[in-house]
């Protein structure tokens, strides 16, 4: 099975930085997404670590260590439009389960000014 | 806009009925997935196909059916409706069928059993 585990709720400043992170403890392996989702409306993809280390894309950076089940989502100068949950998901093994992805239950990221 | 479309994109609905929600992936893709997402639950993997077959499964009740067809449309099947039926479902596409990469999510469809 798979357990996903992040904070429900950040508040964090704008211009300022915020970390969310994720553990995981999964019957199996094969890379972790971070998606973005505003209220009502459907997830866009942020992220995709499968190696360990830090993989960065503007003002986000995702981080990966699979020894420790762990993953960070590091969002950098904060804008009032980064307000929204942000959706930790893993994936299965290849050829196990296709590409399923099992994902946490949300961070909800307030952006105060 | 991810260029996956669902429709319609609002239902509403008395419990014990049936209903059909559709999903056009991106042009390209051969994989599409169906996600369950309520206030409770989180989003919650349903269903993947690959090129018109089944490619994994997850918690999807008995009540519940999809399929692709060959012109890589895909549809879900809900039946004797209940109010805790009443959630997001959302359908995604990627090219592959274990590619790794990201899904890209339609707008979903907003189901309310009354």
């Amino acid at each position: 099975g798979q357990n996903i585990d992040q904070p429900t709720e950040m508040t964090a400043t704008e211009g300022a930085i915020v970390q969310i992170n994720c553990t995981y403890q999964t019957s199996g392996f094969n890379g972790l997404f971070w998606y973005q989702q505003h209220a009502g409306e459907a997830p866009t993809f942020l992220s995709y670590n499968v190696l360990d280390g830090l993989e960065e894309k503007g003002r986000f950076s995702s981080f990966l260590s699979r020894s420790k089940g762990y993953s960070y989502l590091l969002l950098k100068e904060l804008q009032m439009k980064d307000s929204a949950s942000y959706l930790c998901a893993v994936r299965d093994e290849e050829g196990n389960a296709g590409n399923m992805l099992t994902f946490g239950g949300g961070t909800r990221l307030m952006v105060k000014p | 806009d991810s260029g996956v479309t669902q429709t319609p994109k609002h239902l509403i609905t008395a419990t014990g009925q049936r209903v059909t929600l559709r999903c056009s992936p991106r042009s390209g893709d051969l994989s599409v997935y169906w996600y369950q997402q309520s206030l409770d639950q989180g989003l919650q993997f349903l269903i993947q196909y690959y090129n018109g077959e089944e490619r994994a499964k997850g918690n999807i009740l008995e009540r519940f059916s999809a399929q692709q067809f060959p012109d890589l449309h895909s549809e879900l099947n809900l039946s004797s409706l209940e109010l805790g039926d009443s959630a997001l479902y959302f359908c995604a596409s990627s090219v592959g069928q274990v590619d790794g990469y990201e899904q890209y999510f339609g707008p979903g469809t907003r189901l309310t059993v009354t």
